[in-house]
């Protein structure tokens, strides 16, 4: 079967960086990608990678390891607004995204 | 503003009622999709429209009823159903579906928050 595991829950402190894990078995692979979803909110899109290796966007950076079925979401000087799930999805060999079951971010003061 | 618009936000119902779910999107796009999303559960695919022609149908029980009269509108026409049903229903778009797809990248309204008492 296909599976996208992410962590539960994580919590930080506001100005730190997180890195938040998404692993991944799935009938082939056609890119990944990580939404934020603020409570009550629309998820919104952050990142897509395809090819191995870091795509910076601004305070945020998005990791890919093919060959490992991995990719992180780090997050740099966190501000409370980034307080919220992260959704990681694997586009498989069908084109079909595959989610996982989120991760909520707490940030503290 | 995702340019993707539901209404209504919130709906309570009972598990005799008919009511419906609606979704438009401003954004020009071609495909539309049903997700419903539990807590601390996966997003799951219901259905996705594709030039107002439905492609996918995931298992979905026939108490739900999807309409698409027109790239921009998708309808979710609920009927007798279970207090399991109970979730957040998100519509989204994207440019195509699959291989017409050029990235993927999903474009979610804020969604309707459904209990069925």
């Amino acid at each position: 079967g296909q599976n996208i595991d992410q962590p539960t829950e994580m919590t930080a402190t506001e100005g730190a960086i997180v890195q938040i894990n998404c692993t991944y078995q799935t009938s082939g692979f056609n890119g990944l990608f990580w939404y934020q979803q603020h409570a009550g909110e629309a998820p919104t899109f952050l990142s897509y990678n395809v090819l191995d290796g870091l795509e910076e966007k601004g305070r945020f950076s998005s990791f890919l390891s093919r060959s490992k079925g991995y990719s992180y979401l780090l997050l740099k000087e966190l501000q409370m607004k980034d307080s919220a799930s992260y959704l990681c999805a694997v586009l498989d060999s069908n084109y079909q995204l595959i989610w996982g079951a989120g991760t909520k971010l707490i940030i503290k003061p | 503003e995702t340019g993707v618009t539901q209404t209504p936000r919130h709906l309570v119902m009972g598990m005799t009622n008919k009511k419906s779910l609606k979704c438009e999107q401003h954004l020009g796009h071609n495909a539309m999709y049903w997700y419903k999303q539990s807590a601390k559960k996966p997003l799951e695919l219901m259905f996705v429209y594709n030039f107002k022609e439905q492609t996918e149908n995931n298992s979905v029980p026939s108490r739900f009823s999807p309409e698409c009269p027109n790239s921009s509108h998708l309808f979710l026409h609920l009927h007798t159903l279970q207090p399991e049903d109970s979730a957040l229903y998100l519509c989204a778009s994207s440019e195509g579906s699959g291989r017409a797809s050029v990235t993927g990248e999903l474009f979610f309204g804020e969604g309707s928050r459904l209990t069925v008492l």
